[in-house]
């Protein structure tokens, strides 16, 4: 069945490195992946998205990994910083559907 | 600029009690949707909207109604709410009228207890 996981639980990193937070998902039929970042006591927030055809999309810190191949995902974030500490989502949908699925998500402590 | 509110906020509620959680969303979004959240097991969903008068059932519809009350209003029911349904429940919106756009956009959530 469709499942999307991630590979660690809880993530440390010092302030000012880059974190690397990785996701497995199981449907090959999936063809659109989004990143959501939930803070404590708030609903998630998109982050970054990346279709099928692509292999990487960048944004304003982050860049989003595709490997279709071994149906891994990645979110690096450059120069992490305190306000980054949150949960990270990873969710698989399909164009034209109506359903996202979400993984676990990975807790990302940020240390000053 | 609202986005997708939800109330209440927090709720506790005894064994075989009812209730509605209220959603609305001034988007103009299309599609709404109804998760819960528990520890460990990420965002599972509940019910979803794709378009007004249309609602479907998601991952884990049992134990739970839903009314699409109009474009904006999305509401989850728990008839008899059980211990199994404590969670934190997020109601969310999408816009799949603007072509290949598929974020959602969350409310804040709603903590409930059931004792």
């Amino acid at each position: 069945g469709e499942s999307v996981g991630l590979h660690l639980p809880t993530l440390s990193v010092q302030e000012g490195d880059n974190s690397i937070i990785n996701c497995a998902y199981s449907n090959s039929a999936s063809d659109y992946f989004i990143w959501y970042k939930q803070e404590s006591g708030k609903g998630p927030q998109f982050i970054i998205d990346i279709r099928s055809n692509m292999d990487k999309r960048q944004g304003q810190r982050v860049t989003v990994l595709l490997n279709k191949t071994v149906k891994h995902l990645s979110l690096q974030i450059a120069a992490t910083q305190p306000g980054d500490s949150a949960v990270y989502f990873c969710a698989e949908s399909h164009t034209g559907g109506f359903k996202t699925i979400f993984g676990a998500g990975t807790r990302l402590f940020v240390k000053a | 600029n609202a986005g997708v509110t939800q109330t209440p906020k927090f709720q506790v509620l005894k064994t075989g009690q009812s209730m509605t959680l209220q959603c609305a969303q001034d988007m103009n979004h299309n599609s709404m949707y109804w998760y819960r959240q528990d520890p460990g097991m990420g965002l599972r969903l509940i019910y979803y909207s794709a378009s007004e008068g249309t609602t479907d059932k998601g991952e884990v519809p049992n134990g739970y109604n839903v009314s699409r009350l109009n474009k904006r209003e999305f509401s989850l029911r728990l008839e008899s709410a059980a211990p199994s349904q404590t969670s934190v429940y997020f109601c969310a919106s999408r816009d799949r009228a603007r072509g290949l756009v598929e974020k959602l956009f969350f409310g804040s959530g709603t903590q409930l207890s059931v004792l």
